[in-house]
């Protein structure tokens, strides 16, 4: 069955970088694009960036955009999510999540348990 | 910039009720579709449908969705305990881009 586990978390200082990673199992990687989505504590769902099944295209949020770099190594099934410059807004639970579709951004099939984000001094 | 706007912002129904939940795009965008997840309490959100009326797999059928150009309507026909949640909408496929709405609790009355 398909899973994905995100990893990479925890609390971090401002201004300071953290990667997230999210290992996949249960169908085959590289055939699919991804993405990451992110929900601050008790608000809605944000996207945040998604990455082409072939990580040819990169696309990312208004609010990450230049700060933020999402990637694959799909010889190790993992996406990656290299955040720098954290603000203290970019605290949220952090999702991977499986997109169907090659092509425009699709809906999300698939998603991770997430991994928690705290961006505090 | 595309908006999703859900309505209500909290829905209170008892189990067997029917439940029907609103999304709305503040513009027009070609080409696009919605779909809806459910989101429990400290868990990750679920897809239930896409494509307007398309069921996600292992999706009950009291679930069921509609629409047309900028509005979508989630339904649940009746209410099972375990409906309870959060349910968002999103819209995808006209833009490069993923719009959430912000969400609609339905909650036990």
């Amino acid at each position: 069955q398909v899973q994905l586990v995100e990893s990479g978390g925890g609390v971090v200082q401002p201004g300071r970088s953290l990667r997230l990673s999210c290992v996949a199992s249960g169908f085959t990687f590289s055939s699919y694009p991804m993405h990451w989505v992110r929900q601050a504590p008790g608000k809605g769902l944000e996207w945040v960036a998604v990455i082409a099944y072939d990580g040819s295209i990169k696309l990312y949020a208004d609010s990450v955009k230049g700060r933020f770099t999402i990637s694959r190594d799909d010889s190790k099934n993992t996406l990656y999510l290299q955040m720098n410059s954290l603000r203290d807004e970019d605290t949220a639970m952090y999702y991977c999540a499986r997109d169907p579709r090659a092509g425009q951004p699709d809906y999300l099939d698939y998603w991770g348990q997430g991994i928690l984000v705290t961006v505090s001094s | 910039e595309v908006v999703l706007t859900q309505s209500p912002g909290t829905l209170s129904l008892s189990p067997g009720e029917r439940a029907t939940l609103s999304c709305r795009a503040s513009q027009s965008v070609s080409n696009s579709y919605f779909a809806w997840y459910q989101q429990k309490p400290g868990q990750a959100p679920r897809l239930l449908m896409y494509g307007v009326s398309s069921r996600a797999s292992g999706i009950p059928d009291r679930f069921s969705g509609s629409g047309s150009g900028t509005d979508s309507s989630l339904t649940i026909s009746r209410l099972e305990p375990e409906d309870f949640a959060v349910y968002y909408c999103q819209l995808y496929g006209g833009s490069p881009l993923i719009i959430f709405g912000q969400g609609t609790r339905l909650e036990i009355k």
